[in-house]
């Protein structure tokens, strides 16, 4: 079992659309918890945090739940801009330095 | 404030070849993580050093990868003999102090092997 998972998508939506990713993690020790965003070929970039009581910017809310070992990640309002590949990332429970990484949802929001 | 740098952005070697990738952190950070991301994959986590030391290498490769940050200049990643398997995207993140939160990543070095 991979220790998170995603949903590799791609996510096909038009223009202001609500649209929402989940993903799971292995570990339950596993402390911080983050969306980064990544576009085609570049490095990735962070997003979000994500905590228990749940959190918003803008269009963007991230949710976690603790007890299911789950984290969604929701837009509202779609932009052409927001297609990319959205990462799902926790921290290791052994090092609390180390990322682990999903494998990403690919997101296309189209005109 | 300029942000994590890395050189080459793209790095072509032949197999056998060795690999030598560079990675500036951002002013004030002393934290330095490498990743390696394969195609079509999620990043994967290498190494974890500080000024003059290895703190975290559990995810480097046994042999013919090493990583240094010495006291002066950017870190080094180095990968001796290489093999078309280490064909992969490898990115830097700096960080101003240890922990998972306020990772910075630069662009990454594109290594093919041929």
């Amino acid at each position: 079992r991979k220790e998170v998972e995603q949903d590799p998508g791609p996510f096909n939506v038009p223009e202001g659309a609500t649209v929402a990713f989940n993903c799971t993690y292995s570990n339950s020790a596993s402390q911080s918890f983050f969306w980064y965003r990544q576009d085609c070929r570049k490095e990735p970039k962070l997003l979000m945090s994500v905590y228990s009581s749940g959190n918003e910017d803008g269009r963007f809310t991230a949710q976690l739940n603790r007890a299911s070992q789950y984290i969604s990640l929701l837009i509202r309002d779609s932009k052409l801009s927001d297609s990319a590949t959205y990462l799902c990332v926790v921290n290791s429970p052994g090092g609390y330095n180390k990322l682990i990484f999903g494998a990403g949802t690919r997101l296309a929001v189209h005109p | 404030n300029a942000g994590v740098m890395q050189n080459p952005r793209h790095l072509v070697r032949r197999r056998g070849q060795e690999a030598r990738l560079r990675c500036s952190p951002m002013k004030g950070h002393s934290h330095v993580y490498w990743y390696r991301q394969l195609p079509e994959e999620g990043l994967k986590f290498m190494v974890y050093l500080q000024k003059e030391n290895i703190i975290d290498e559990s995810g480097m490769p046994k042999e013919r990868f090493s990583a240094e940050f010495p006291k002066e200049g950017p870190s080094i990643l180095r990968i001796q003999q290489v093999v078309r398997g280490d064909s992969a995207a490898y990115f830097c993140a700096s960080s101003p102090r240890g922990g998972a939160n306020e990772q910075y990543f630069g662009p990454g070095t594109r290594l093919t092997v041929t």
